[in-house]
């Protein structure tokens, strides 16, 4: 079973905010939500995770319901450059290490 | 500059002769990882690494083997490669340390499998 559930896709006008939705109804206490995007074909690249505080960085806001079951990541002000394939994770620790399973991604279409 | 580098980036080849995927990371990351991509299925986890000859099976390991021996390397080794592992292959590394275990993910190998 899919541990994350993203929409196919969502389109955003330029200069507005995007709120793309993830989730994750089956997350335990320790797992933690990650976002990262991928443009075209390339590697994923990182952009934001939390446990169960809201964060912000310089790329995004993250915020995460109080019974941590889904997740929103906010692009405050999309640009054209955003338009991408974006990730909602869970990584659950093992004492081996950290396994990764991504959902199957919204794709962001930004439009001018 | 900090990379993960991966090689071969293209490739195709025949069922059944053996391949190994090399990947390197130049930031003395202890955790790395394989993934692959899949239309619709988004990228899932081949194995992973925590450190030195420390590997595990991910999601999706079946026909897949896995070395760490040393720090920066972590190959992927297809014994016996199928037409269902056609797929984009990523490699992935990260710290370990504190709660930055951000993973910088490699540029991609397209394998085909005829």
């Amino acid at each position: 079973d899919a541990k994350t559930t993203q929409p196919p896709s969502m389109d955003c006008a330029e200069g507005r905010a995007a709120n793309l939705p993830c989730n994750h109804s089956t997350i335990s206490g320790n797992e933690y939500v990650y976002w990262y995007r991928q443009i075209h074909s390339q590697g994923p690249q990182y952009i934001i995770h939390g446990l169960k505080n809201n964060e912000t960085n310089e790329m995004a806001s993250l915020i995460i319901t109080e019974d941590r079951k889904s997740s929103t990541l906010i692009l405050p002000h999309a640009t054209l450059r955003d338009t991408a394939v974006y990730y909602c994770i869970v990584r659950v620790a093992f004492w081996t290490g950290n396994q990764f399973y991504f959902g199957t991604g919204t794709s962001l279409t930004v439009i001018p | 500059e900090a990379q993960v580098t991966q090689n071969p980036r293209y490739l195709i080849t025949v069922t059944g002769k053996k391949l190994t995927v090399t990947c390197s990371q130049n930031m003395n990351h202890e955790y790395m990882s394989w993934y692959r991509q899949d239309p619709g299925l988004g990228l899932r986890q081949i194995y992973y690494s925590m450190n030195v000859e420390v590997t595990d099976k991910g999601d999706v390991p079946e026909g897949y083997k896995v070395s760490r021996k040393e720090k920066r390397n972590f190959p992927l080794i297809l014994e016996s490669p199928s037409p269902n592992q056609t797929s984009l292959y990523f490699c992935a590394s990260s710290t370990l340390q504190g709660a930055e275990d951000t993973q910088y993910f490699g540029p991609g190998t397209r394998l085909t499998v005829l």
